[in-house]
Formats: structure tokens, C-alpha cells, sequence
């Protein structure tokens, strides 16, 4: 079975302050992910990689940086939290990225922005 | 931007029927995907079905590629399947896994 841990598994930050995110794979797989849940948006996809020390803008990358520097490891990182940064992030990774691939999510982590 | 539509957005069922959810999506799809999120909030993929029929367990999954269409139908619905079903599709056709989220259909089923 996949596994894909986050550490914290909840942080209270505060604005303007600096938030890393930790995320950690043993799947040996070469994608990584990082999305937000918000109530009324859903899963929305921040950043990914496929290759270590590379990444990729997903779909809302403004606010957020990301880094790859091993396979197995993807930070998310906010440079300086905002109110509207409050919300579930989930990491998730998969093998090759392609077709009918899984994605193996993790637990998440609840970040509350004050 | 490219969207995707589930329904209904919730359902509740005694223990015993059956469900069919649906999820619409806006263009071709080069994969989809059905997640689970429990009520704790944890993730995990059903199954991936991007055009035809596959069954797991349970579960059936019906794409119909050229109607931009899916559905999962949960037959002989547990307690244990409650909390909220998630579509997901890759509209880049570059097989990224750049997946975009419906809202999804939380399922409610009672004893």
C-alpha cells in the first residue's frame, strides 16, 4: 500500500509569518502533488513535480512556493500567510503521472491563517 | 477554465439500495478518477475509468467519453460507505496528472 505522510497535521500561523508544509513519500514514485480544500471550492491544485529539484505551477500556484529536493520529499511553502491561505492541504503522489494512474493522497494538514 | 459537475450533491439512502452518482465534464478526458473522502477528511482512490465500463468490489464505473459523462453506482450501499464521493479528470492530454476536482456527492446511508 501507498504511503504519503504530512507533518504538521494542523499549524495556527499568523499573517504575514512563514508556513512550511512537509510532505514525504516511500512509494518510490516520481509525482508529487500539492492541493487545498476549501468548502465551496473543492480540491484545487496548488503545485506538482515529476522530478526532484523540479516544479510546476498547478492551478492557483500565487501565494505558494514549492520544492522537490529528493524524490521521496515536497515542501509547500507561503513566504507570508494570508487570511485566505486558511484550509485543508493534502499531498498526494503518483507513479508515472499518466494514464488511469492512482493518486495516493495524504492525511492532510489544517492550516488556520489568524 | 474546464469544469466538472457532480450530482446530486448529496444523497441519503437506507442501508441496502443502491446509488448512482453522476459527474459531467466539459471536455475530453484523458483520465478519470473516482475518490472517496471519509468523514475524517481522508482520500483515497476507488477507481479509474476514463472510458467504458469497470467494476470493483461494489462498484461500477460507466464513462461515456463521447457524452462527457460519468457515473459510479454503489450497489447494496453499507453505513460504512457514507461521506463524500469525488470526480476528478485530467483535461491537459498530456498525461500530467494535473486532475481537476468536482465538489462531490456526499453520500449519507442509514441503518
Amino acid at each position: 500500500e501507498a504511503a504519503v505522510t504530512q507533518s504538521p497535521r494542523s499549524k495556527v500561523a499568523v499573517t504575514g509569518g512563514k508556513v512550511t508544509l512537509s510532505c514525504h513519500q516511500t512509494n518510490n514514485h516520481d509525482y508529487m502533488y500539492w492541493y487545498r480544500q476549501d468548502t465551496g471550492h473543492g480540491l484545487r491544485l496548488i503545485h506538482y513535480s515529476y522530478v526532484a529539484d523540479s516544479t510546476e505551477k498547478g492551478d492557483i500556484p500565487d501565494g505558494y512556493k514549492a520544492s522537490r529536493p529528493s524524490q521521496e520529499n515536497f515542501s509547500l511553502i507561503l513566504e507570508l500567510a494570508s487570511l485566505s491561505q486558511t484550509a485543508v492541504y493534502f499531498c498526494a503522489s503518483s507513479g508515472l503521472g499518466g494514464y488511469q494512474d492512482t493518486q495516493y493522497f495524504g492525511p492532510g494538514t489544517r492550516l488556520l491563517v489568524l | 477554465g474546464q469544469q466538472v459537475q457532480q450530482s446530486p450533491a448529496s444523497l441519503v439512502l437506507q442501508e441496502g439500495e443502491n446509488a448512482e452518482l453522476q459527474c459531467n465534464f466539459s471536455s475530453t478526458a484523458t483520465q478519470l478518477q473516482w475518490f472517496y473522502q471519509s468523514p475524517g477528511g481522508s482520500l483515497v482512490s476507488l477507481l479509474s475509468n476514463p472510458s467504458g465500463t469497470k467494476h470493483t468490489g461494489r462498484l461500477t464505473s460507466t464513462t461515456v467519453t463521447k457524452e462527457r459523462r460519468s457515473s459510479l453506482h454503489i450497489s447494496s450501499s453499507q453505513t460504512t460507505d457514507s461521506g463524500t464521493y469525488l470526480c476528478a479528470i485530467d483535461y491537459t492530454g498530456a498525461n500530467t496528472g494535473k486532475l481537476t476536482f468536482g465538489h462531490g456527492t456526499i453520500l449519507r446511508v442509514h441503518p
